[in-house]
């Protein structure tokens, strides 16, 4: 199956710095990739999705000031937590699918980037 | 507002038997249905799907069942292994690409 992978798994920073984590879809070439945030115990939330070439779509309640989105090509994606808070702290994880493949396509998940914000 | 409900959060079941993992939903615009299994510090994989044309769907040890009138659907598994232990989100879309997760309900497979 497809693989996604991201960068870095596990990471801790400083209140205040910025964190980016890059999603990679590495055997094939994803025009849409998404992004999700988990907490414990809860759901997947999906935050944002990422366009290549354009901007990218914010659900509704997501800041698209701190939570910076590029999809500079259609392989890389990355997720830029800006001055980062304790209360960022969580399980971040994207996802793509294949184009042109219909429109359910199966979303092939990265393996998540834990953030500690201290 | 959740359209996508898992209403346990966790279920045991013994090795060997049936695990019946349960799902609501909410939108009647929903087309698609899909489980993924999730170990912990772990992406979602995905593990089976069904369209809302169809109201059963089976790939080995998994079959996904599809009640449309009351807006459920459930996935068993049988028999259930101790890999099988592991977090199960039913997810539901509509169309596009975005895809709506509930919960989740960790499932304990018991020796």
């Amino acid at each position: 199956g497809a693989v996604v992978s991201q960068h870095p798994s596990w990471v801790i920073c400083k209140s205040g710095t910025s964190v980016k984590i890059e999603c990679r879809s590495l055997d094939f070439q994803a025009t849409t990739m998404f992004w999700y945030r988990q907490f414990p115990k809860q759901s997947l939330m999906l935050m944002a999705t990422s366009n290549e070439g354009s901007k990218a779509t914010y659900e509704q309640g997501v800041e698209k000031d701190k939570f910076l989105i590029n999809h500079a090509s259609l392989t890389l994606s990355t997720l830029t937590v800006t001055s980062a808070h304790p209360e960022d702290s969580s399980f971040y994880i994207c996802s793509a699918s294949i184009p042109g493949t219909g429109a359910y396509n199966e979303q092939f998940f990265g393996p998540g980037t834990r953030l500690t914000v201290l | 507002d959740q359209q996508v409900k898992q209403n346990s959060p966790s279920l045991s079941v013994q090795e060997g038997r049936i695990s019946i993992l349960n799902c609501d939903y909410t939108n009647s615009m929903f087309d698609y249905f899909l489980w993924y299994k999730k170990y912990p510090a772990e992406g979602p994989t995905f593990l089976i799907s069904i369209s809302s044309i169809k109201d059963k769907n089976e790939d080995g040890r998994f079959t996904v069942f599809l009640n449309k009138s009351a807006k459920h659907l459930s996935l068993h598994i049988v028999p259930s292994q101790p890999g099988d232990s592991a977090v199960y989100f039913c997810a539901a879309s509509f169309r596009d690409d975005k895809i709506i997760f509930g919960k989740g309900t960790r499932l304990h497979i018991l020796p």
